[in-house]
């Protein structure tokens, strides 16, 4: 089993539709969580942290639910400067190593 | 100004041939890293380096050497490279060691070996 599991896609979606990513990850010890987004031949860019009690950041709202490993974004009324790579990151205890899922890509038409 | 830099943007070389990428930082951040990311996306942590110490080297080929002459910058240096080298290489930094484990990368560096 993969330490850190993505869908990934393509999630091809209208503009203004919402959408959902998924993350599943196997170390319960794992301490921080994020989600990135990479665009094409760019270098990641962090997009939010994620936290138990959720949080949200305008359209995007990403949750923890640490019984089932398991990370989630939600992006709510999607543009097209949306489509992407969108990366789940899990740090273990200690904060030195992280783990990368493989990326769930996203595609936002007209 | 620029966050995380890396030099050179792009790096095409023959196998055999050692090379280095330099990665430099201005955060103040006390971590760096170096990650390779592979024809398939994946991206996949190399070393973490905290304060000029190596913390984490994930199995990487001893051909590849991280230096770090300061808490700012962290180079890589690759001996007789081979053609699974080619990737895209990044450099990360973040304030760990206090507990701050947001990552900022540079743009990356595209090594291709011929």
């Amino acid at each position: 089993r993969k330490e850190v599991e993505q869908d990934p896609g393509p999630f091809n979606v209208p503009e203004g539709a919402t959408v959902a990513f998924n993350c599943t990850y196997s170390n319960s010890a794992s301490q921080s969580f994020f989600w990135y987004r990479q665009d094409c031949r760019k270098e990641p860019k962090l997009l939010m942290s994620v936290y138990s009690s959720g949080n949200e950041d305008g359209r995007f709202t990403a949750q923890l639910n640490r019984a089932s490993q398991y990370i989630s974004l939600l992006i709510r009324d999607s543009k097209l400067s949306d489509s992407a790579t969108y990366l789940c990151v899990v740090i273990p205890t200690g904060g030195f190593k992280t783990i990368f899922g493989a990326g769930t890509r996203l595609f936002v038409k007209a | 100004d620029t966050a995380v830099s890396q030099t050179p943007k792009y790096l095409v070389t023959q196998m055999g041939n050692d090379k280095s990428i330099k990665c430099e930082q201005n955060l103040g951040h006390d971590t760096m890293y170096w990650y390779k990311q592979d024809s398939k996306k994946f991206l996949k942590i190399m070393f973490s380096y905290n304060n000029k110490e190596l913390i984490i080297n994930e199995t990487v080929p001893n051909r590849f050497s991280p230096k770090s002459p300061d808490k700012a910058h962290l180079n890589l240096h690759i001996n007789s490279l081979e053609l699974g080298d080619s990737a895209v290489y990044f450099c990360a930094s973040s304030q760990a060691h206090s507990g701050q484990y947001e990552q900022y990368f540079g743009p990356g560096t595209r090594l291709t070996v011929t």
